[in-house]
This record gives structure tokens, sequence and C-alpha cells, in this order.
């Protein structure tokens, strides 16, 4: 079955520390993969989003995402987090045999000062 | 980009009774979705809301308990019917641009019933 994964659930890290949060996915055939962030009590907003080229991409705010194909992963970064970094992070697929987007079960980040 | 304004934002029910939500998006996408997302949960899928024609549920959503109406292509309502605590949770709508290049999401509702 189609299928999107976050592994890290609960993040926690210290402002100016890296991030890395997984996201993999089982779909065969064409993806096209997003990254959504929802600040507390605001609605989703794209921070990136990858349908074919360069396989790392640039969002907003300084993130990005590598999407490694042989790996069905699609990882977001930010080399250095802020406290305005703390929100829910949801990765999500658009395979072709739809048109809706599949999400992950989302990553909760809180940076602390 | 699309914007959809979703109303209400929030509400609180008593069982047995329904509740519609609206999305308006401020131009014309071709095609919308409704999710629920319950705490601590992802967003699940209910259904695909087709312009003119009846929705298209996932499994384990029915019409009976979710009918969903989409007029034209700038508007779209779910119903939650009948309503159970078990129904409470945020549903969120959301538009599709440009052949799947671009989605845009409501505010949600924040559904609790008592």
């Amino acid at each position: 079955a189609q299928s999107v994964s976050q592994h890290n659930h609960h993040v926690i890290l210290s402002e100016a520390a890296s991030l890395e949060l997984g996201c993999n996915y089982s779909y065969g055939g064409t993806v096209n993969l997003f990254w959504y962030v929802q600040y507390p009590g605001q609605h989703l907003q794209l921070l990136l989003k990858y349908f074919s080229g360069d396989p790392l991409v640039k969002g907003i705010k300084g993130f990005e995402a590598e999407f490694i194909k042989s790996k069905f992963s699609f990882n977001l970064r930010k080399p250095s987090v802020q406290w305005s970094d703390t929100a829910e992070y949801f990765c999500a697929v658009k395979g072709d045999s739809g048109y809706a987007l599949n999400f992950g079960k989302g990553t909760s980040l809180l940076v602390t000062p | 980009s699309a914007v959809i304004s979703q109303k209400p934002s929030r509400d609180i029910c008593q069982r047995g009774t329904s509740l519609t939500i609206q999305c308006q998006v401020d131009s014309q996408v071709t095609m919308m979705f409704w999710y629920r997302q319950q705490p601590g949960q992802s967003l699940t899928l209910i259904a695909t809301a087709n312009q003119g024609s009846e929705a298209t549920y996932e499994s384990g959503f029915v019409i009976d308990k979710f009918p969903i109406s989409r007029p034209n292509l700038t508007f779209s309502t779910l119903t939650v019917s009948n309503m159970s605590p078990e129904d409470s949770s945020i549903y969120l709508c959301s538009g599709m641009t440009g052949g799947g290049y671009g989605y845009t999401f409501g505010s949600g509702t924040r559904l609790t019933v008592v």
C-alpha cells in the first residue's frame, strides 16, 4: 500500500542546532514531494516541493530537502534552527494514480532558547 | 497562490446534530479535497470534491455521514452528520491548482462534539 513515513515524531533542539527530519515513501512510479509546516494555531504552509530536476530543493526560511530516489526518501534539513521554527512539520506525497496529497504523521519540533 | 477561507474556525456541537463547514477559494481551483486531522495524527483524506458531480470518498468514509457539495470551482461544503464524540477533530479543506503543482489549505475547523 502507498504510505508516507516520518520517523521522528517529537524532536527537541536548542537554537542554532542543525535539523534533519526523515521522510520515506512507498510509491511506485512518479512522485511529487512536499514539506509543509504548521505553526501553532495557523494553517498549513508550503516549505518546499520537488517535482523533477535537481534533487536538492531549497525552500523558504532556510529549509532544504534532498530527494534520494534509490532510498525513497525526501529528508528535510536546516543548518541552524531558530526558536520561531517551533512547529509541526508534515511530509506529503502525490503519486501518479491520483491528485490528493498523502501525508505522513508529522513531526513536532520544539526549539528551545 | 489561491487563498481559502474556511468557516467556522471552531464549534462545539451536541451529539446527534450536524455541522456544515464551508470553504471559499478566491480563485478557481481544479480540485478540492477534505481532510480530517485527529489529535496527534496526520491528515487523513475524507473525499475529493468534484465540481458538478458526487464526491469520491476514501475507504472508511461514506456519503451519508459526510455529504459534500461543490457547486462551482471556488466553493465547497462538508457536512458532518449525526455527530458523535468520535467525530471531534480538525477538518481541513484543500484546493489544487495547476494540475498538481500547487496545493493550498484552509485554516481548519476545530470540531468538538459533546
